[in-house]
């Protein structure tokens, strides 16, 4: 069975601080991974890392795909009250066309 | 440009009430259509996905079931609810794969969500 797990579960900084988040998983046949940001409803989309594309940058977040450990890291830097989110994990299954989510990291960025 | 629909955005209902949650996409054809839920400031979990008209996969056995009546049009019900099913219902569609993708949604567009309170 696919599985997504994510660290910490809360995680509680100041502004400026830089964070990173972790992200492991194990999946039959992977496709790819995706971070997204919930913020109040819909999760919206922050990256996609693939076998061609381990490691992607905007702005102040980037992100890299580790496929040797099977894990992926986010990384926030200067870190801004409105970073404030739970950042979702989630991969792709080849063998399915479906998306498995961790549990979500919540960060607090406190002014 | 493709829009993701859900419905209702709350919802209260009393133990042992049917459930029925809609989601419909508008913009694209034969999608692939998701129903997630997702417990209070947790991850998502994926309850059911669809690849086409009739055709629909259940993740998690439970008091829930999924219908796809149309092509761009997901349903999520319940004949009886309970206390358990309280929760946020997110309904996502995504492109079918092999086609091409474009950001910044890659396809994995998300509803605006329903929440569900069974009391």
């Amino acid at each position: 069975e696919d599985k997504v797990v994510q660290s910490p579960l809360s995680l509680v900084v100041h502004e400026g601080d830089t964070v990173t988040l972790n992200c492991s998983y194990e999946v039959t046949n992977f496709r790819s991974l995706l971070w997204y940001k919930q913020e109040k409803k819909a999760p919206t989309f922050l990256f996609m890392l693939t076998s061609s594309g381990i490691e992607k940058k905007s702005g102040r977040l980037s992100s890299i795909l580790d496929k040797k450990e099977l894990s992926s890291i986010l990384n926030i830097t200067a870190t801004q009250t409105g970073d404030s989110a739970i950042y979702l994990c989630a991969v792709e299954d080849r063998g399915a066309q479906k998306l498995v989510f961790g549990q979500g990291t919540r960060l607090t960025i406190n002014p | 440009s493709q829009t993701i629909h859900q419905w209702p955005a709350t919802l209260v209902q009393p133990v042992g009430s049917p459930l029925s949650l809609e989601c419909t996409v508008e913009g694209t054809s034969n999608p692939n259509l998701y129903w997630y839920r997702q417990a209070a400031g947790r991850g998502l979990q994926l309850l059911f996905y669809s690849v086409g008209i009739g055709q629909i996969s259940s993740e998690v056995p439970q008091n829930l079931s999924a219908s796809r009546p149309q092509d761009r049009q997901f349903i999520l019900s319940s004949k009886k609810l309970l206390l358990s099913d309280s929760g946020f219902y997110l309904c996502a569609w995504s492109v079918k794969w092999g086609r091409v993708r474009e950001d910044p949604n890659y396809g994995y567009t998300f509803g605006s969500g329903t929440r569900l309170t069974v009391v």
